[in-house]
């Protein structure tokens, strides 16, 4: 089966900065690939997303890029803000979801 | 609104004693699952349902049944919860299998003692 595993697992970045979260997976055939945000308590929320037919997504200060050949596709945080801290989950799917183990992001202020 | 509901909340139970955490939601998707969460370990899928009568089991279904009698609900039960059980569940929801985004419930925090 598929196997996603994300990099790194805890992130700490001056508020401003940008932030890059890393993704990588295993069975070509993955063609959707979604990231979650997880506030503290909170349930994950879809906060940008990208098919394998397109290289790169873009949404304010959000980004995803997709490298099918190497099979790896990373999140973008640009001029981050406290706001951004969170648990951050890639994912990647053909006809089932494989979630990557997290990522948490810190921002300080 | 468009959502996920799942219920209860918060759930303390003993060993062995039999639960249900309810799953419900209003878009009309096809596609339900459940997923429980632990630390460092990610979102696991338990069981998926593609559509009413469809289930199949995920990644941990070990302990856990479901139903989708409905297309709007799909109960997680657990018939003889143990400790290891313990965990952060959530339903979720996509319009299709795979290739659409999972709306996710709020959550079900269990502990089984």
């Amino acid at each position: 089966g598929e196997n996603v595993e994300q990099h790194p697992s805890t992130l700490s970045v001056q508020e401003g900065d940008s932030a890059v979260i890393k993704c990588t997976y295993s069975d070509s055939a993955s063609n959707y690939f979604p990231w979650y945000k997880q506030e503290l308590g909170k349930r994950p929320q879809l906060i940008i997303d990208i098919r394998s037919n397109v290289g790169e997504k873009k949404d304010q200060r959000i980004a995803v890029t997709l490298n099918k050949t190497a099979k790896h596709f990373s999140l973008h945080i640009t001029e981050t803000q406290p706001e951004d801290s969170a648990v951050y989950f890639c994912a990647a799917s053909f006809n089932k979801f494989y979630f990557g183990s997290g990522t948490k992001l810190n921002v300080k202020p | 609104e468009a959502q996920v509901t799942q219920n209860p909340r918060y759930l303390i139970t003993v060993t062995g004693k039999k639960l249900t955490v309810t799953c419900s939601q209003n878009m009309n998707h096809e596609y339900m699952s459940w997923y429980r969460q632990d630390p460092g370990l990610g979102l696991r899928q338990i069981y998926y349902s593609m559509n009413v009568e469809v289930t199949d089991k995920g990644d941990v279904p070990e302990g856990y049944k479901v139903s989708r009698k409905e297309k709007r609900n799909f109960p997680l039960i657990l018939e003889s919860p143990s400790p290891n059980q313990t965990s952060l569940y959530f339903c979720a929801s996509s319009f299709r299998q795979g290739n659409s985004p999972l709306h996710f419930g709020n959550g079900t925090r269990l502990t089984v003692t």
